[in-house]
């Protein structure tokens, strides 16, 4: 199975920050990456894929990058809605796997 | 938008079929997927199938306890769950690359 290992775990930032997340897949997933944000009690919601992809409707202060087994997710000039659970997932094989999740909190 | 339905709190050994309708998109050109994540905890993918339904794919989890099935003339995707077991609670979510429903809750529990 590909492993997905994101960092950090958590992160702690002020609004207008710019925060980064790495995901790291444990082999070659090509482009087949994406990025989704849960808030509490609330159903993933899907941002970026594949890698640099923004779904629509999201805004542009995120972005996503990297190819092969290095990817990031960057989010410009923090919002408070922003607050939130990141995950990385890959789709290049089966079973398809997950990071195990960035928080993001208020500083 | 994609509506889940049919979880409920169920006794171990127990059997029950979750329910994901699909509205507002093309259901028949995406490839769908259950994804469940235990209370607290991280998101686990449990199963996949192609959008006409001919190629199925399951996680060693629920394989031979779980099967995926769709019904594209009414906008449906199901999943029959049989064996259940306590570590099988969890919210259970039905989603494609762009689209994700807001989850139906498995209780498994004596």
């Amino acid at each position: 199975d590909i492993q997905m290992t994101q960092s950090p775990s958590s992160v702690s930032a002020s609004v207008g920050d710019t925060v980064t997340i790495t995901c790291r897949a444990s082999q070659n997933i090509g482009n087949w990456l994406g990025w989704l944000q849960q808030k509490p009690g609330k159903a993933p919601k899907p941002l970026v894929y594949p890698a640099s992809s923004l779904q629509s409707g999201v805004p542009s202060r995120f972005s996503g990058s990297g190819s092969g087994t290095e990817f990031t997710l960057t989010i410009v000039s923090l919002r408070p809605e922003d607050y939130a659970t990141y995950y990385c997932h890959q789709t290049s094989t089966f079973p398809r796997t997950f990071g195990g999740g960035t928080r993001v909190d208020i500083k | 938008q994609l509506v889940e339905s049919g979880g409920d709190l169920v006794q171990p050994g127990g059997s029950l079929r979750l329910s994901c309708v699909a509205s507002g998109f093309t259901f028949s050109n995406y490839e769908m997927n259950w994804i469940r994540q235990a209370p607290g905890k991280g998101l686990e993918w449990i199963a996949y199938t192609t959008n006409s339904g001919n190629v199925l794919q399951y996680a060693d989890s629920v394989r031979g306890r779980f099967t995926i099935s769709r019904d594209n003339s009414q906008n449906l995707l199901l999943l029959q769950m049989t064996g259940l077991r306590v570590e099988d609670t969890a919210f259970y979510y039905c989603a494609n690359s762009v689209l994700w429903g807001q989850g139906t809750l498995v209780s498994v529990s004596s």
